[in-house]
C-alpha cells in the first residue's frame, strides 16, 4: 500500500527558473495539502486542494506560486522565477476526508535548492 | 501570541529518562490535536492524535487541557531511537478545519 509519493526528492534550480513539484496522494485519498518548511522553521500550510478544485490557498505567496490537482494525474506545485528564499522542503500530505480528526499523511518531501 | 507554540528545547536526556513536551495554542475553537515526529531531513510522521480524555500508546502519553489551551506529550523510558524533533499540530476549526498549524518543533536527543 503505497504512501504519499513526491517527486523529485531533490531539485536544484537557478534563480529565475521554474520549479515543478509533484505529489501523488495515498490510494483512496482525494484531499491534498501542501506545506513548506523553511530552514529552522516549522511547517507552514500553503494550499488545500481536492480534485480539480483549489479549496484554500491562503498560505500561498501571492505571486509566482500556483497549485493544481487535475482530474487525472498528480497534484502539481509550481513556482515560477524562483528566488533563493524559495529554498525549502516542500511536503505534500493527503487525507481520505477533510476536517475532524482525519489524519493527514505526509510524503517524503521535495527539497528545493535555488542557486 | 503565536498560533501554536512549543517548548524551544533542545532536550538532551539519558536513556531511560522520562521527558515531557508542552505545546500551547491560541485558537480556543480548535478541535483536533496531534503530535508528529520528524527525523532529520525526513517527513513528519503521525505519532499520536490527542483526545480530550488523554490517550496512551505504550511509552507515550498525550494529554489535552482545553481550559489552559495546551497539549502535552510524555515519553517514558526513553530509547535512543526516540531521538527526533517532535511537532505539535493543531487543526483549526474556525472555518478551516483541515489546515494543520504546526509548532516549530522540539528537538530531543536521547544519549546512551
Amino acid at each position: 500500500n503505497a504512501g504519499v509519493m513526491q517527486n523529485p526528492r531533490h531539485l536544484v534550480r537557478r534563480r529565475g527558473q521554474e520549479a515543478r513539484l509533484r505529489c501523488s496522494p495515498m490510494k483512496g485519498h482525494s484531499h491534498v495539502y501542501w506545506y513548506r518548511q523553511l530552514p529552522e522553521e516549522g511547517l507552514k500550510f500553503m494550499v488545500y486542494l481536492q480534485k480539480e478544485n483549489i479549496i484554500d490557498e491562503s498560505g500561498m505567496p501571492k505571486e509566482r506560486f500556483s497549485a493544481e490537482f487535475p482530474k487525472e494525474g498528480p497534484s502539481i506545485l509550481r513556482i515560477q522565477q524562483v528566488v533563493r528564499g524559495d529554498s525549502a522542503a516542500y511536503f505534500c500530505a493527503s487525507s481520505r476526508q477533510a476536517g475532524g480528526a482525519d489524519t493527514q499523511y505526509f510524503g517524503p518531501g521535495t527539497r528545493l535548492t535555488v542557486l | 501570541r503565536k498560533e501554536v507554540e512549543q517548548d524551544p528545547g533542545p532536550f538532551n536526556v539519558p536513556e531511560g529518562a522520562t521527558v515531557a513536551f508542552n505545546c500551547t495554542y491560541s485558537n480556543s475553537a480548535s478541535q483536533s490535536f496531534f503530535w508528529y515526529r520528524q527525523d532529520c531531513r525526513k517527513e513528519p510522521k503521525l505519532l499520536m492524535s490527542v483526545y480530550s480524555s488523554g490517550n496512551e500508546d505504550g511509552r507515550f502519553t498525550a494529554q489535552l487541557n482545553r481550559a489552559s489551551q495546551y497539549i502535552s506529550l510524555l515519553i517514558r523510558d526513553s530509547k535512543l531511537s526516540d531521538s527526533a524533533t517532535y511537532l505539535c499540530a493543531v487543526e483549526n476549526s474556525g472555518g478551516s478545519n483541515y489546515k494543520l498549524t504546526f509548532g516549530k518543533g522540539t528537538l530531543l536527543t536521547v544519549n546512551p
